[in-house]
């Protein structure tokens, strides 16, 4: 498999749950994003790794947001105490260190969430 | 003001119009760009990227103008299958990091 792949693809939780997702990005790429889209909006940056380490995060990713990447391969989200807004497809997205000309990313195919 | 703005559409046309979008950034520092492709439900995918100098592939344009800070895409010949959203996406900074736009919505029709 040479794609980003996320898991589960589908979540449904109760509100106040914890959730945890999980993304493997293609395996030479050292850079991994997460990112959270709405209906109607376009994907919003969450946090960003290169290899192990935690780069960047966005004001988005609250208290309850926590993300990972141990040995800087695999990466998880977890959400704790979910809330209805957390709904929303998590999106998972890798790309290669050196900036390749012209190059974006490859996403993997989300995670949908749904707080009832 | 957003980073990324776009015209969300839906923009509703028949099968072999011409169709073209726009898009706005507002960081200057802003150093690559790109159209993405969304389907309903689906990930976002690479359409192409965009160049000072314009360029092509196949049906599609892309150009970008920095002094301007807009981006374009048009579309020629639109077929049924070219029905999605189209993203904006402009990268900032050493992380590589995308920004998108709130995507425009195509609707080919026959």
């Amino acid at each position: 498999d040479t794609g980003v792949s996320q898991d589960p693809r589908h979540k449904i939780t109760k509100r106040g749950q914890n959730v945890t997702f999980r993304c493997d990005p293609i395996s030479e790429h050292n850079r991994l994003y997460w990112y959270r889209q709405t209906l109607g909006q376009g994907p919003e940056f969450l946090t960003y790794f290169q290899n192990e380490a935690q780069l960047e995060k966005s004001r988005l990713l609250s208290d309850r947001f926590s993300a990972e990447r141990p040995k800087g391969s695999f990466s998880t989200l977890e959400i704790q105490r979910t809330e209805q807004g957390d709904s929303a497809m998590y999106l998972c997205a890798s790309s290669p260190t050196v900036r390749v000309e012209g190059y974006g990313y490859t996403f993997g195919s989300g995670t949908r969430l749904t707080v009832v | 003001r957003k980073e990324v703005e776009q015209d969300p559409g839906p923009f509703n046309v028949p099968e072999g119009a011409t169709v073209a979008f726009n898009c706005t950034y507002s960081n200057s520092a802003s150093q690559s760009f790109f159209w993405y492709r969304q389907d309903c439900r689906k990930e976002p995918k690479l359409l192409m990227s965009v160049y000072s100098s314009g360029n092509e592939d196949g049906r599609f344009t892309a150009q970008l103008n920095r002094a301007s800070q807009y981006i374009s895409l048009l579309i020629r010949d639109s077929k049924l299958s070219d029905s999605a959203t189209y993203l904006c996406v402009v990268s900032t900074g050493g992380g590589n990091k995308l920004t998108f736009g709130t995507g425009t919505q195509l609707k080919v029709e026959l």
